[in-house]
């Protein structure tokens, strides 16, 4: 089945500046790929998604890259503010599965400091 | 509207206990998933109903037993519980099976 590996597993940058997160994964066959917010006591929230037939996507201060041939996909964060503080999770839905199942990175907690 | 709602949001039980965990959603969406989240990990998923029929269970122990009475609605019934099935408790729906998927809030589960 599909492996996904998450990085860095905490981030701490100030006010104002870029956060990068980067995830690479196993299946080469995996088309689909959400990013995750999950605030302390909450359920996580899709905050973007890209399809293996886009290179990038951006939503704002939010943008995911995917490169299919390394198999790798980040998410970058702009101008990060204390309300970006939170955990995200990147995943991957594989196609060896009869239904192609979300594989979950491990989670980077992500601190911004005013 | 992307909105999943849990009930309750906090619930602690013994282990001789028989509760309940509540997921609604009016997204019309067909697929509607059980998650367990420990702390500090990534969900971790349980079931999977599609079409109000239970499509995937992920070997999950019989003292979960995940039940879907409408399009709309998911229960998750709990029996006999040890301590360590404490956790985040999480329903999420999708438009349909592998679409993608939104959550809800959670119910926090402690075992006593």
């Amino acid at each position: 089945g599909e492996n996904v590996e998450q990085h860095p597993s905490t981030l701490s940058v100030q006010e104002g500046d870029s956060a990068v997160i980067k995830c690479t994964y196993s299946d080469s066959a995996s088309n689909y790929f959400p990013w995750y917010k999950q605030e302390l006591g909450k359920g996580p929230q899709l905050i973007i998604d890209i399809r293996s037939n886009v290179g990038e996507k951006k939503d704002q201060r939010i943008a995911v890259t995917l490169n299919k041939t390394a198999k790798h996909f980040s998410l970058h964060i702009t101008e990060t503010q204390p309300e970006d503080s939170a955990v995200y999770f990147c995943a991957a839905r594989g196609t060896t599965d009869s239904w192609g199942k979300l594989q979950f990175g491990a989670g980077t907690q992500v601190v911004v400091t005013p | 509207d992307t909105e999943v709602t849990q009930t309750p949001k906090h619930l602690v039980m013994g282990m001789t206990n028989k509760k309940s965990l509540k997921c609604e959603q009016h997204m019309g969406h067909r697929a509607m998933y059980w998650y367990k989240q420990k702390a500090k990990k990534p969900p971790e998923l349980m079931f999977v109903y599609s079409y109000e029929k239970l499509s995937i269970n992920e070997s999950v122990p019989s003292r979960f037993s995940p039940e879907c009475p409408n399009s709309s609605l998911l229960n998750l019934h709990l029996h006999a519980l040890q301590p360590e099935d404490s956790a985040l408790y999480l329903c999420a729906s999708s438009p349909t099976q592998g679409g993608e998927q939104y959550f809800g809030p959670g119910t926090r589960l402690t075992v006593t």
